[in-house]
């Protein structure tokens, strides 16, 4: 079975602009989260969606949002970029009803 | 007080040494612990899952859960240079349909042939 599927995994932008995420849950699992991972915070989580609904968020600015589509995966999306999102963007999936998360390999975000 | 506490390390043992990894969490709701490997530039891999308190054995993985210290463990015999990563805690209180987890910072290991 694949696994969680980040794309893209190396993005470079500048401050101001905006960058969206992509990330494709291991089949069959409809719960996807997003977490931040920095040398200073370490992972941080930002949000959790299911069937479509956000059911969770963590402590982030509202310039951080997100979107589940029907089939489950997922998009992220940060606006105004500071230099401080700066970091991997990690996404996991999980089947509903187990709290067990699986990881893709993330997206390295690098603001200039 | 950071709801998870990880020494941060790093951990340096040889190869064949047993690795003792460890955290400790204030929020008593916790109920499910997990341990993840993450390898340089690569995302958090699952080791061990466990719920509540006890033992589980997987291999030469050890967890272990005392939730009357708030205390976690993860154990490794007979370690090999292919174990060096970053190991990390994770907790969740598996409230209703939260499926947030908590992280400690994570310990960095090498293990030295």
């Amino acid at each position: 079975k694949a696994g969680v599927t980040q794309t893209p995994r190396y993005l470079i932008k500048t401050r101001g602009q905006q960058v969206t995420l992509s990330c494709s849950p291991i089949s069959g699992h409809r719960s996807v989260s997003w977490y931040q991972q920095t040398p200073g915070q370490g992972l941080q989580f930002l949000f959790e969606y299911f069937s479509e609904t956000q059911r969770n968020k963590g402590n982030f600015p509202g310039r951080f949002s997100g979107r589940q589509f029907s089939n489950s995966r997922s998009e992220m999306n940060v606006s105004t970029l500071e230099l401080g999102d700066s970091a991997l963007y990690l996404c996991a999936s999980s089947i509903a009803g187990q709290e067990t998360q699986y990881f893709g390999p993330g997206t390295r975000l690098l603001v200039l | 007080q950071k709801e998870v506490e990880q020494d941060p390390g790093p951990l340096s043992v040889p190869e064949g040494a047993i690795v003792s990894l460890n955290c400790t969490y204030s929020n008593s709701a916790f109920q499910y612990f997990m341990w993840y490997r993450q390898y340089s530039r690569k995302g958090p891999e699952l080791l061990m899952y466990t719920y509540s308190s006890g033992n589980k054995e997987d291999g030469r993985f050890t967890a272990q859960v005392d939730k009357s210290s708030k205390y976690i463990s993860l154990f490794i015999r007979d370690s090999q240079p292919s174990d060096s990563a970053t190991y990390l805690c994770a907790m969740s209180d598996g409230g209703g349909s939260n499926y947030k987890l908590t992280f400690g910072k994570g310990t960095l290991l090498t293990v030295n042939p």
